[in-house]
């Protein structure tokens, strides 16, 4: 069975600082993992994907994340946070069938 | 553009009545999902459809019911046997479910409260 941790479920940070929001997995296969973001009354949005390949992948909008097998983690950074940055991030790991595991969520609150 | 809907945003309900949300996708994506998002509990599925007229339990399907009679839509239904029915209801679509490079697609999600 597989399982995602996310120790952290608030961060505060001010803006302009650098964030990191941990998450741990274990599994005995290999996975896919993900990190989606929520905006408060919406759906989740994809933010960036590790697939295979380069371990550090990142998205549009300057985030990144570095998926390290040693240590099964897929920790989500992001250098320089912006006041719209201010949401609730879920990591979330696939097995190889249809089921993706998420998080509990980390909510990020950016202060000006 | 190309999309899932869900209706509505917000829903209430007495306890004791069936209630049905509703999903639609124009993405041709062959597979669906509900989940449900409780806080600090992260998404939970409550039932999938990798194709037309079949679908399967998650991992709380009791007190719920979906149909899959139309590949851009699946209802669910919250019947009057879910016990906490008060959530944030979420549907996602992929392109499969047998592909899991594909990511899943998520609605705008339906907020129930059920007194």
């Amino acid at each position: 069975a597989q399982s995602v941790t996310q120790l952290d479920s608030q961060v505060p940070v001010f803006e302009e600082a650098p964030v990191e929001l941990r998450c741990n997995y274990s599994s005995s296969v290999s996975v896919y993992l993900f990190w989606y973001v929520q905006y408060p009354n919406q759906g989740l949005q994809l933010l960036l994907k590790y697939l295979s390949g380069s371990t550090l992948v990142k998205s549009i909008n300057g985030f990144e994340a570095e998926f390290n097998k040693s240590q099964t983690s897929f920790h989500l950074r992001k250098p320089s946070v912006h006041i719209s940055d201010t949401a609730e991030y879920f990591c979330a790991v696939s097995p190889g069938t249809y089921k993706y595991i998420f998080g509990t969520g980390t909510r990020l609150k950016v202060l000006a | 553009d190309g999309g899932i809907t869900q209706s509505p945003k917000y829903l209430f309900r007495k306890e004791g009545q069936n209630v049905t949300l509703s999903c639609e996708q124009n993405l041709n994506h062959d597979a669906m999902y509900w989940y449900r998002q409780d806080p600090g509990q992260g998404l939970r599925l409550i039932y999938y459809s990798q194709i037309v007229n079949d679908f399967q339990k998650g991992d709380i399907a009791e007190g719920y019911s979906v149909s899959r009679e139309k590949k851009e839509s699946f209802p669910l239904t919250v019947t009057s046997a879910q016990k906490n029915p008060t959530a944030f209801y979420l549907c996602a679509s992929s392109i499969d479910g047998q592909g899991t490079t594909n990511e899943q697609y998520f609605g705008p999600g339906t907020r129930l409260t059920v007194t």
